[in-house]
């Protein structure tokens, strides 16, 4: 069975601290997406992996992709209240994607 | 650029009525479309896999009947819920592939359409 599990599903963390989301899926694939939503809103694009130990950032995020162990990562540096939304990552593959089951995040200032 | 769009953004119907959601790739071509559904604070879920010109691939519990799909142009594709209910309330995101792109399988996200059955 495809699924693709996030931890944590909660996170409430301070600005300025750093923490990882992560997300192991069940079947190998070589592409891995990450995604922000936000309140009421669709899906906005972070992050494309495709292959084993891509590693890509932008500002405060970086995420990377391990197909070895089916697990990619989404690092937070440093983290500001503007980042708070709920984070999805999704397994690709023959076109479908499974997504994860999300992690809602809350920077407190 | 991969742009996409859905109409309505926002619908209230009454139980029993049809209601029809389009989505648009606005500069490319998209031979495969898909039509997630988003339940408040849960994850996406694929209903179907809408294909230019053939039958729509519906997920395992998708009742066909009930959401039609129709993708009769490369730029078109719509979602029909018929005899909506108010468990058909939720929030409705279609995605399509730009095949042009690089990252080929790569799917990019319309606004959403977030319906309302009273």
């Amino acid at each position: 069975e495809l699924k693709v599990e996030q931890n944590p599903l909660f996170l409430s963390m301070q600005e300025g601290k750093n923490y990882t989301i992560y997300c192991n899926y069940s079947t190998t694939s070589d592409r891995l997406y990450w995604y922000r939503q936000d309140p009421g809103k669709s899906l906005e694009s972070l992050f494309v992996l495709l292959s084993n130990g891509a590693v890509k950032q932008e500002g405060r995020l970086m995420a990377s992709l391990d197909t070895k162990a089916r697990l990619s990562t989404l690092h937070i540096t440093a983290a500001v209240h503007d980042l708070s939304a709920t984070y999805f990552c999704a397994r690709g593959g023959t076109y479908k994607y499974i997504f994860g089951t999300g992690t809602r995040l809350k920077v407190l200032a | 650029g991969a742009v996409v769009s859905q109409h309505p953004s926002r619908v209230i119907c009454k139980s029993g009525t049809s209601v029809k959601i389009e989505c648009r790739s606005l500069d490319f071509q998209a031979t495969t479309m898909f039509w997630y559904r988003q339940f408040p604070k849960q994850s996406l879920m694929l209903m179907a896999t809408s294909n230019e010109g053939s039958k729509a691939t519906y997920e395992q519990g998708v009742e066909k009947d009930k959401f039609l799909i129709n993708h009769a142009s490369l730029t078109l594709s719509t979602l029909t819920v018929t005899s909506a209910h108010p468990e058909d309330s939720s929030f409705y995101i279609c995605s399509a592939i730009n095949p042009g792109l690089a990252g080929k399988e790569t799917q990019y996200f319309g606004p959403g359409t977030r319906l309302l059955v009273l």
